[in-house]
């Protein structure tokens, strides 16, 4: 089954502006983590939410996640031109092993 | 801030050919794995390596792949035999412990020609 379907699939928004991204995912998790991708780099680890977990912050972005729906959402507040890049969420689960399966990610671009 | 390096950035070979990728993992983690993305797919699991031996690999990682610690520091993915398909960034990553934050190098884009 696919995991990790995040959307929109793509985001354009203003400099200073929130950006909230959504992810879903069809099997119980123990963990999701969300990435940063500039293109074609490689990606950077931005946040992990345990399944036992609500919410959580870091510097500029809030993370939620709802097992019950099996989604989270990723806000980025006060975006800046530097944020442009794709996100993607990533799951772990005891099922299929401590390996992340991603989706297809969240194009966002931030114009200033 | 320690970060998982690797090498080449860039790999251009023939098809046929074999290539090694190379990678440095974080130094206290004992969880690799490597991952590839075909351009505008999907990040896909290949392998995941834990104890000197592999822990999980999925039905990309076929014969045709290979994955070794050669000493305390480095962890490589050797593909015998490259194909047209095999055309993809490659990124490995690395772990303190399983169901954990897994760190990404930058990945080396392999191109087969």
């Amino acid at each position: 089954s696919q995991q990790g379907e995040e959307d929109p699939q793509a985001l354009s928004i203003q400099e200073g502006e929130n950006a909230t991204m959504n992810c879903s995912y069809k099997t119980s998790i123990n963990n999701l983590q969300w990435y940063r991708q500039n293109s074609g780099r490689g990606l950077v680890h931005l946040i992990l939410i345990r399944s036992n977990e609500r919410e959580k912050h870091s510097g500029r972005l809030r993370v939620t996640l709802d097992t019950s729906k099996k989604s989270s959402s990723l806000l980025i507040t006060a975006s800046r031109a530097a944020d442009t890049a794709s996100y993607f969420c990533a799951t772990d689960a005891v099922e299929y092993g401590n390996k992340l399966v991603f989706g297809a990610g969240t194009i966002l671009r931030v114009k200033s | 801030e320690p970060e998982v390096t690797q090498t080449p950035s860039h790999q251009v070979t023939q098809m046929g050919q074999e290539v090694i990728l190379r990678c440095v993992p974080i130094s206290n983690h004992l969880y690799f794995y490597w991952y590839r993305q075909i351009l505008g797919q999907k990040v896909e699991f290949l392998v995941s390596f834990y104890n000197n031996e592999i822990s999980e690999k999925s039905e990309i990682f076929d014969d045709q792949f290979s994955v070794e610690r050669p000493d305390g520091s480095n962890f490589t993915l050797k593909i015998r035999s490259t194909k047209l398909e095999d055309s993809a960034m490659y990124f490995c990553a690395s772990s303190r412990r399983g169901y954990n934050e897994q760190f990404f190098g930058p990945g080396t884009r392999l191109t087969v020609l």
